[in-house]
C-alpha cells in the first residue's frame, strides 16, 4: 500500500536537545511538506520541498531545519532554538504534476519536550 | 498571505441531523481542500474543490471562487462524523502551499 509513514508516533525529549522526526513516502510524490498543529488550532506550515535537494521556509521555520536528499524522505529536526517545540507534527506529500489531486498526510508525531 | 475563516467554531448535533460548515477566504485560490481530522489526529482528505460542487455519499461541498467561500454539507450525521473539519485553500502561486483555517469542531451525539 502506498502512503506516508511518520515515526515515531510519540516522542519525548528533554529541553535543550535536538530531535529529528522521520517522514517517508512511497507515493513517488515530488512535493513534501511539514506542518505543526497546536491544541485547538489549525495547521501551520514549517518547511516544504518541491524537489530533491531544494526546500523553502514556510510561515514558522525558526528553530527547525530539514533536508531532502532523497525523493522519498523529508526529515524534520526540531532544534533547541525552537522556543515551544511541544506540538503535533504532520508530514504531507503531493504529486506536483497532477494539480487536481489532493495533499496526502501521514498520521503525525506527537512531540513532548520537558 | 491568504486568510481563512471557518464557521461555526463548534457544532453539536444529534445523530441524523444535517449541517453546513462555511469557509471564507480572502484571496483568489487555485486549490481548496476539505479535511476531516479524527479524534486520533489523522487527517483525511474529503474533497479537492477549487470551484463547483462535488458529492461523496452523505457529504457534499460547494466552492464559489468568485465570492471566496466554500461550504461543506453533512447530511444524516453519524457519531463517526465527529472530529474537526478543516478548510485549506492555497493561493495562486505555484507552491501548492495550503493555508488552514482553525477548523469547525463537530460533535455528533447518539
Amino acid at each position: 500500500d502506498g502512503g506516508i509513514t511518520q515515526s515515531p508516533k510519540y516522542l519525548f525529549r528533554k529541553e535543550g536537545q535536538n530531535v529529528t522526526l522521520s517522514c517517508e513516502q512511497n507515493l513517488n510524490h515530488d512535493a513534501m511538506y511539514w506542518y505543526r498543529q497546536d491544541p485547538g488550532q489549525g495547521l501551520r506550515l514549517i518547511y516544504y520541498s518541491q524537489i530533491v535537494n531544494d526546500f523553502q521556509k514556510g510561515d514558522i521555520a525558526e528553530g527547525y531545519s530539514v533536508s531532502r536528499e532523497k525523493k522519498e524522505s523529508f526529515p524534520l529536526t526540531v532544534t533547541s532554538a525552537q522556543k515551544n517545540p511541544t506540538a503535533f507534527y504532520l508530514c504531507a506529500s503531493k504529486d506536483r504534476a497532477a494539480r487536481h489531486l489532493p495533499l496526502h498526510f501521514g498520521n503525525g508525531t506527537r512531540l513532548t519536550v520537558t | 498571505g491568504i486568510q481563512v475563516e471557518q464557521s461555526p467554531p463548534d457544532l453539536i448535533l444529534q445523530e441524523g441531523a444535517n449541517s453546513t460548515l462555511r469557509c471564507n477566504f480572502s484571496d483568489s485560490v487555485n486549490n481548496l481542500q476539505w479535511f476531516h481530522q479524527n479524534p486520533w489526529g489523522q487527517l483525511i482528505n474529503l474533497f479537492y474543490i477549487p470551484s463547483g460542487t462535488k458529492q461523496n455519499g452523505r457529504l457534499s461541498a460547494t466552492t464559489v471562487a468568485t465570492e471566496r467561500y466554500s461550504l461543506l454539507y453533512i447530511s444524516s450525521s453519524q457519531t463517526t462524523d465527529s472530529g474537526v473539519y478543516f478548510c485549506a485553500p492555497s493561493d495562486q502561486g505555484g507552491s501548492e502551499k495550503l493555508v488552514f483555517g482553525k477548523g469547525t469542531k463537530l460533535t455528533v451525539n447518539p
